[in-house]
């Protein structure tokens, strides 16, 4: 069975800080991985999306890493901000069908001022 | 227009109630998808519509029905549903399966409360 696998569960950093969410995939074959953020009751918004060949993908003070051979990603907030907020999402696409997705359980992020 | 739009934003029903959620997107995509995400959780697929036809259920009770009239438009009709049922609702589009059903766009979802 494909698996995505995320840690921390939770976190609370202060304002200003930084933090590093990790995830571990089992999903084989492979094909991108993305990372979304989750708003309390609202839709994912996708941050970053990785393809096998990408080690880096930065978007604003996001930055995702993945190293396909070790299948892990992580993904990195600088200077968080009270808006930063929210559940954070690794989604991999992979396995028989590719339209379907293996989305992990997230990892809630709480900024404290 | 990169936006898929949901309606209602909340909605509350009794279990003997009908009602219907509706999703809507005008990027051209050919590929719509009903996901159940209750609190704390990921997302769960349900059903996947490719060309306005339904091509996958996720073995889904018969109590949740979905629709698709046109290729901007995802309905989910529901009825007799159990308290267990309450959960956000979340609407998702892509370009079409093939060409890649990765490519996600999720709208801001229907937060669902059943009585």
């Amino acid at each position: 069975k494909n698996q995505v696998e995320q840690s921390p569960q939770s976190l609370i950093i202060l304002e200003g800080k930084n933090c590093t969410l990790q995830c571990n995939y089992t999903v084989s074959p492979f094909s991108n991985l993305r990372w979304y953020k989750q708003d309390t009751g609202r839709g994912p918004v996708s941050l970053t999306i990785m393809t096998f060949s990408e080690n880096t993908k930065s978007n604003g003070r996001y930055t995702a890493t993945l190293d396909a051979d070790t299948k892990q990603s992580s993904l990195h907030i600088t200077a968080s901000q009270l808006s930063d907020s929210a559940s954070y999402i690794c989604v991999v696409r992979g396995g028989r069908n590719d339209y379907k997705l293996s989305f992990g359980a997230g990892t809630t992020v709480t900024v404290r001022a | 227009d990169t936006e898929v739009t949901q309606t209602p934003k909340h909605l509350v029903m009794g279990m003997t109630n009908k009602k219907s959620l509706k999703c809507e997107q005008h990027m051209g995509h050919r590929a719509m998808y009903w996901y159940k995400q209750k609190a704390k959780k990921p997302p769960e697929l349900m059903f996947v519509y490719s060309y306005e036809k339904l091509s996958i259920n996720e073995s889904v009770p018969s109590r949740f029905s979905p629709e698709c009239p046109n290729s901007s438009l995802l309905n989910l009709h529901l009825h007799a549903l159990q308290p267990e049922d309450s959960a956000l609702y979340l609407c998702a589009s892509s370009p079409g399966l093939a060409e890649g059903g990765d490519t996600q766009y999720f709208g801001p979802g229907t937060r669902l409360t059943v009585l």
